[in-house]
């Protein structure tokens, strides 16, 4: 167990709904960045949260979003949902803004249909 | 912009002998961290090792051992004493401390299959 938890583990959804990631923080850290793993794309950072705010964006879509919580719980939010959305989505944390080490969640794996 | 490349798609080792996961990467910070993970076909990412870019001795955590060439920008990651559960995906990744370099980028990976 790395300490960073993900839920669900796995999400099954249709085209054009929407859906909540969700990812708890190991203890202690502030640092929380969302990554997506495609087949066509590779791993991918998405964004970046600091202590509850936007730190850095990276290829995240117009139709995603994210948000860092006052308990530092993070939820990724994926709306009007395409099939090309499918990927395993990782949560990382790190104890600072800039720490090198990062500890990734098991992902949540997400199948639109 | 920060760029690690790693060009072996797919390798091949017999149980027991030692293996060579390529990776070059292209950064313009001066300071920088490079990581090799491991991706079983569970899916999660675990951490194997960090090289630093002022380290001057080359990352060593058991089995594994990272050759870091800084001069031809590569970092391989060595496992020495192949064992059936190295087989996975493996990625070599790297942090800048400037800008978009920051944040850690990944290569393409190489899927290491170990022979019994």
């Amino acid at each position: 167990d790395s300490g960073v938890t993900q839920t669900p583990k796995h999400l099954i959804t249709a085209t054009g709904q929407r859906v909540t990631l969700r990812c708890s923080p190991r203890s202690g850290d502030l640092s929380v960045y969302w990554y997506q793993q495609s087949l066509d794309q590779g791993l991918q950072f998405l964004i970046q949260y600091y202590n509850g705010e936007e730190r850095a964006k990276g290829n995240i879509l117009e139709r995603f979003s994210a948000q860092q919580f006052p308990d530092l719980h993070s939820e990724l939010n994926l709306s009007s949902l395409e099939l090309g959305d499918s990927a395993l989505y990782f949560c990382a944390s790190s104890p600072q803004e800039s720490s090198y080490g990062y500890t990734f969640g098991s992902g949540t794996r997400l199948t639109v249909v | 912009a920060q760029k690690i490349t790693q060009t072996q798609p797919g390798m091949f080792v017999q149980e027991k002998e030692a293996v060579t996961l390529d990776c070059t990467y292209d950064t313009s910070d001066q300071s920088y961290g490079l990581f090799w993970y491991k991706q079983p076909s569970s899916g999660e990412m675990i951490f194997l090792i960090y090289q630093g870019s002022y380290d001057e001795q080359n990352a060593t955590e058991g089995r594994y051992s990272l050759n870091f060439q800084k001069a031809r920008k590569s970092a391989n990651l060595v496992i020495s004493a192949s064992q059936l559960g190295d087989s996975a995906m493996y990625f070599c990744a790297m942090r800048g401390r400037s800008g978009s370099a920051r944040q850690l980028t990944f290569g393409s990976g190489t899927q290491l299959t170990v022979l019994p």
